[in-house]
């Protein structure tokens, strides 16, 4: 069956540094987002796109994150400084308009 | 805005025993409903979805029925089993037109004993 890949599983970076989250989604989907979960609290939305743009964000989602699919099959998630609070389980789900399915995360740790 | 309100946990059972988890929302419009797994180390996995009212989706012995006149989608088995200790999300999708995100619950944590 197939499914949303995500690396690395775990990510620690120091505060002010550049990550680069990667996400391979299902093939035939064109929908794909990004959401985190801080340690304890909700799943929260990040950002969908489609056709090669942004389709919607949320608040969380400034200037400081952007995303890409650089090539036919990756979808990345850039944070271009990093913050503490900024540490979070990193989800991206692919699917259509109306139903997602969800990769197993990156932990993104930021000291 | 939109929002889901699930019952805390954790929610501790014995084998075999009825489950349920409440699951109510607030939502402009009529949203689709879902319930998200999440076993430990894993990433979440659709359970089930409903998209209309007094719909019901089921899947691996769960069942939740979309009520519109209480806004609720409560999470229900007849007998668990040890292999269902996970955490359980409910999330509501209104779509306006756009990829919109899922709102989820703070999800409930199920422990299921031998």
């Amino acid at each position: 069956e197939p499914e949303v890949t995500q690396t690395p599983s775990h990510q620690v970076t120091q505060m002010g540094q550049e990550v680069i989250l990667r996400c391979v989604p299902i093939s035939n989907h064109l929908y794909f987002y990004w959401y985190r979960q801080i340690l304890g609290q909700k799943v929260e939305f990040l950002v969908s796109f489609y056709n090669n743009e942004i389709s919607e964000k949320s608040e969380i989602f400034d200037d400081q994150f952007s995303v890409e699919r650089p090539d036919g099959s990756n979808f990345t998630l850039k944070i271009r400084s990093t913050k503490l609070e900024d540490s979070a389980m990193y989800f991206c789900a692919s699917g259509t308009a109306y139903e997602q399915y969800f990769g197993p995360g990156t932990r993104l740790t930021v000291t | 805005g939109n929002s889901v309100t699930q019952m805390e946990g954790p929610v501790t059972l014995s084998e075999e025993a009825f489950l349920t988890i409440n699951c109510t929302y607030t939502a402009t419009g009529y949203p689709s409903l879902f319930w998200y797994v999440q076993y430990p180390g894993e990433g979440l996995q659709l359970l089930l979805k409903a998209t209309k009212a007094d719909d019901k989706g089921s899947n691996k012995g769960f069942e939740a029925t979309y009520r519109k006149e209480t806004t609720s989608f409560h999470l229900e088995k007849g007998s668990v089993q040890v292999s269902d200790s996970a955490v359980y999300f409910c999330a509501l999708l209104y779509s306006g037109g756009g990829a919109d995100g899922l709102t989820f619950g703070k999800g409930t944590h199920l422990i299921i004993q031998p």
